[in-house]
């Protein structure tokens, strides 16, 4: 089946510094992509979508300027949490779709789990 | 948008049936029903999906009510490696980016 991939899987990172989060498409492509981050013992939260060519779209309460996204290929989109701070700690998630309907599955990423001191 | 509500918990034996229920009361007639689990420190899977009629894949079976108000997700031998958080989600069959997850539900399956 399709196949999402992250990296890293897992990152620790000094407060202030900025880290990459890359979320593949394996063996499709994806013009959507979809960015979550959740805390220990909650749900998934959705953060933004990720769209291949123009400017990603942020929910309510997200900073855009905080995590900058970026979709520069139809496989690839990449997360930076600039400036991180330890209550950035968390685990991101992103995902991706075969098709564009509501009728297909999501592919999720393996997730990646930062943790900032 | 359309909300789940789900257990927080359930507890199974293994090798023993489990159903899962999901209320959806507010879904509109364009909304599929989609369920995924995630395993602990992995991200989520996908189970299975229907709009109205029931659905079998080898994973799972889907239930789901004739008024569509609510779901259940069967599956039919649980094993230890199902242990895993299942969310119930319903995807807008015009707004389908949205995926919304609620809190779900912990699945423990006892030896």
């Amino acid at each position: 089946g399709a196949v999402v991939s992250q990296h890293p899987s897992r990152v620790i990172c000094k407060s202030g510094t900025s880290v990459k989060i890359e979320c593949r498409s394996l063996d499709f492509q994806a013009t959507t992509m979809f960015w979550y981050r959740q805390f220990p013992k909650q749900s998934l939260m959705l953060m933004a979508t990720s769209n291949e060519g123009s400017k990603a779209t942020y929910e309510q309460g997200v900073e855009k300027d905080k995590f900058l996204i970026n979709h520069a290929s139809l496989t690839l989109s990449t997360l930076t949490v600039t400036s991180a701070h330890p209550e950035d700690s968390s685990f991101y998630i992103c995902s991706a779709h075969l098709t564009n309907v509501a009728n297909t599955e999501a592919f999720f990423g393996q997730g990646t789990r930062l943790t900032v001191v | 948008d359309a909300k789940t509500t789900q257990p927080n918990s359930m507890e199974s034996n293994e090798e023993e049936p489990v159903h899962l229920p999901c209320n959806h009361s507010t879904i509109s007639g364009t909304d599929y029903i989609h369920w995924y689990r995630q395993l602990p420190s992995q991200g989520p899977e996908y189970v299975i999906h229907g709009l109205t009629s029931n659905v079998n894949n080898r994973m799972a079976s889907l239930a789901i009510a004739e008024d569509r108000k609510s779901s259940t997700l069967i599956l039919h031998r649980a094993t230890l490696r199902d242990a895993a958080v299942y969310y119930c989600i319903l995807r807008d069959l015009y707004n389908f980016n949205k995926f919304y997850f609620g809190s779900g539900t912990k699945l423990n399956v006892k030896p």
